[in-house]
């Protein structure tokens, strides 16, 4: 049983540009939530996605945007990339809260 | 708001010594607790699950308990290992499907 697959696993990006991240949920959850985490940090919340809505959204600028498709799968998007965007971002996945979060392995993003 | 604190932000112990991680939460109303585990540029590996009417949850040589009351949550790691280095983050779960809120993490270093 797969667990949750993030795509690509490393990026680099120069400022300005944008990106598109990846992310495939467990077999069987209908939920995707994605978290920045910078270096010695913990993760932050950035977006949830459920039914292919945006169901809560962390404080993020405008910039970071998403999708969730009809096979529960997810993007995120990042427009206008910034130094300080240079992060791991995880992907998370889950099926209701009672059942607790799978993560992914991350996509270290580097903005030069 | 949530707040979720790790203390100590690093440990190092010798190989077989029992040790305890610390997580306090400021929100005593969490719906679960999460314990986890990430390898230096890696995801998220969950390690235990407490949910609210819980005390505690145990898998193999981890014990992780609750107390709603104090706000607290540790992690206990019997006989330890030089492959339990490792960074562990606990992360509070709040009712309404609400995302996780992460601790900062305890790095931890298990001298062999």
């Amino acid at each position: 049983d797969a667990g949750v697959t993030q795509s690509p696993t490393h990026l680099i990006k120069t400022r300005g540009q944008q990106v598109t991240l990846r992310c495939s949920p467990k077999s069987g959850h209908d939920t995707v939530s994605w978290y920045q985490q910078a270096l010695g940090q913990g993760p932050q919340f950035i977006f949830q996605y459920y039914e292919e809505e945006e169901r809560q959204r962390g404080n993020f600028p405008d910039r970071f945007s998403g999708h969730q498709f009809p096979n529960y799968s997810s993007e995120l998007n990042v427009n206008a990339l910034l130094l300080g965007d240079s992060a791991l971002y995880l992907c998370a996945s889950s099926s209701g809260q009672y059942y607790g979060y799978t993560f992914g392995s991350g996509t270290r993003l580097t903005v030069v | 708001k949530q707040e979720v604190t790790q203390i100590p932000a690093a440990l190092s112990v010798p190989e077989g010594e029992n040790l305890v991680l610390n997580c306090s939460f400021t929100d005593s109303a969490i719906y679960n607790l999460q314990w986890f585990r990430q390898d230096p540029g890696k995801g998220l590996t969950s390690l235990l699950l407490i949910q609210s009417s819980q005390r505690e949850q145990t898998s193999g040589r981890l014990n992780a308990s609750l107390d709603k009351s104090s706000g607290r949550s540790t992690l206990y790691i019997a006989a330890s290992q030089p492959g339990d280095s490792a960074t562990y983050l606990c992360a509070a779960g709040d009712a309404g499907n609400t995302p996780l809120v992460f601790g900062k993490g305890t790095r931890l270093s298990v001298i062999a």
